[in-house]
């Protein structure tokens, strides 16, 4: 079965600091991996992806994240943090295309969370 | 970009009544589009998978009588919330993928839609 975790319900930062949303995942085979970012009462925002090759990907407004295998990982970073960038975070992990009886387009997504960034 | 766009973004109805949302991919074909409810300050639910030309599939516990879909062109699909109910207060969303994208296709969602059942 696949899934996503994201353990932190909230994460406050200060801004200008550097922030981490944590995401880990369960999947079989190799993972599609997604953040997305919501604006209250707004459709997802997408952020990026990793599907191969480097581990770290780099996406919009400054954030990135990097792919750990061995931790099962995809934690979303960002250097600075700006007061805008408080919303909440998404992670999704997409079926890979190898699995029988798949859709392409299914996210499992993680519960979300909400960031915080204070002036 | 690819663009998903749905209406309406707010919709209030009287409970009994039936309310259509529609989800439209505007700069590409999509034959696969989701459906998503989310409760306030929770995780997306996916309610099911809507696929062109036919029957879109529901996940467990889904009333497909309830919630009808339809996707009559690559471009389009539409969820009816039927005989509405205050319960069926929530955020719907819509997400689509481009058809016949090779693997690492990125999945672009709606705005998502008020519904309030008054």
């Amino acid at each position: 079965a696949q899934s996503v975790a994201q353990p932190e319900d909230q994460v406050n930062v200060a801004e200008g600091n550097p922030l981490t949303v944590k995401c880990t995942y369960s999947v079989s085979g190799n993972p599609y991996l997604f953040w997305y970012v919501q604006y209250p009462n707004r459709g997802l925002q997408f952020l990026l992806k990793y599907i191969t090759g480097d581990n770290l990907v780099k996406g919009s407004y400054g954030f990135e994240a990097e792919f750990n295998k061995s931790q099962t990982s995809f934690h979303l970073k960002k250097p600075s943090a700006l007061v805008s960038d408080s919303a909440l975070y998404f992670c999704a992990v997409r079926v890979p295309l190898a699995d029988r009886g798949s859709t392409l387009g299914r996210l499992y997504f993680g519960r979300g969370t909400q960031l915080t960034v204070w002036p | 970009g690819a663009v998903v766009s749905q209406h309406p973004s707010w919709v209030i109805c009287k409970s009994g009544t039936s309310v259509k949302i529609e989800c439209r991919s505007l700069d590409f074909q999509a034959t696969t589009m989701f459906w998503y409810r989310q409760f306030p300050k929770q995780s997306l639910m996916l309610m099911a998978t809507s696929n062109e030309g036919s029957k879109a599939t529901y996940e467990q516990g889904v009333e497909k009588d309830k919630f009808l879909i339809n996707h009559a062109s690559l471009t389009l699909s539409t969820l009816t919330v039927t005989s509405a109910h205050p319960e069926d207060s929530s955020f719907y969303i819509c997400s689509a993928s481009r058809t016949g994208a090779i693997s690492g296709n990125t999945i672009y969602f709606g705005e998502g839609s008020w519904l309030t059942v008054v």
